[in-house]
């Protein structure tokens, strides 16, 4: 079973710190790599993906993806309390089909 | 620009029942469409997922079967529900392999 693994939380942050959420996965081929953000009670929006190693940065967000240790992460800079949702770290499944989630960290940014 | 439908947003069913959820992506063709469940408290479990009309891959055993009759149309059926069933299902396209994926509204789906 290919795994996803990531922090429950919830990781409080003041408003206008850095949030850092972690992600790792076990199957060493995986290609492709996103975060997603959900709010309570919606579905997943994708936030960001990244395919090679380093870092993607969009706006106030940076993926960084290291393959060799199996591990992605998102920064949020300048975190909003509309910042405050459920962040989902997804890997392609084996198939190439699909994406395996982890369970998502539970984010609160405090005013 | 591409969307993607799902209905309805909320379900409540006896169990029992039967089960009929339907996605419909537009603005692209040929996607990849799947059904994810995201059950209270637990992370999303991909339960089918379709690469072409009526070509269905279910990753999960159990009283769920899904359909593809059109190219943008991906249905979730159940002949007798569970309370197990309740969650909150989830319909999602992509272009490709491993490439993003887009989700639905989402369906609540609570069997009492």
């Amino acid at each position: 079973q290919k795994e996803v693994e990531q922090n429950s939380g919830p990781l409080s942050v003041p408003e206008g710190a850095i949030a850092s959420l972690n992600c790792t996965y076990s199957d060493r081929v995986s290609q492709s790599f996103f975060w997603y953000r959900q709010y309570s009670g919606k579905s997943p929006e994708l936030i960001m993906s990244i395919y090679s190693n380093g870092d993607k940065e969009d706006g106030r967000f940076t993926a960084q993806l290291n393959k060799a240790s199996q591990y992605v992460s998102l920064l949020i800079r300048d975190s909003q309390p509309s910042d405050s949702a459920t962040y989902l770290c997804a890997v392609n499944g084996n198939s190439g089909y699909a994406l395996n989630f982890g369970k998502g960290t539970s984010l609160l940014v405090t005013p | 620009s591409q969307t993607i439908h799902q209905w309805p947003a909320t379900l409540v069913q006896p169990v029992g029942s039967p089960l009929s959820l339907e996605c419909t992506v537009e603005g692209t063709s040929n996607p990849n469409l799947y059904w994810y469940r995201q059950a209270a408290g637990r992370g999303l479990q991909l339960l089918f997922y379709s690469i072409g009309i009526d070509q269905i891959s279910s990753e999960v055993p159990q009283n769920l079967s899904a359909s593809r009759p059109q190219d943008r149309q991906f249905i979730l059926s159940s002949k007798k529900l569970l309370l197990s069933d309740s969650g909150f299902y989830l319909c999602a396209w992509d272009r490709a392999m491993n490439t993003e994926a887009f989700f639905g509204q989402g369906t609540r789906l609570t069997v009492v």
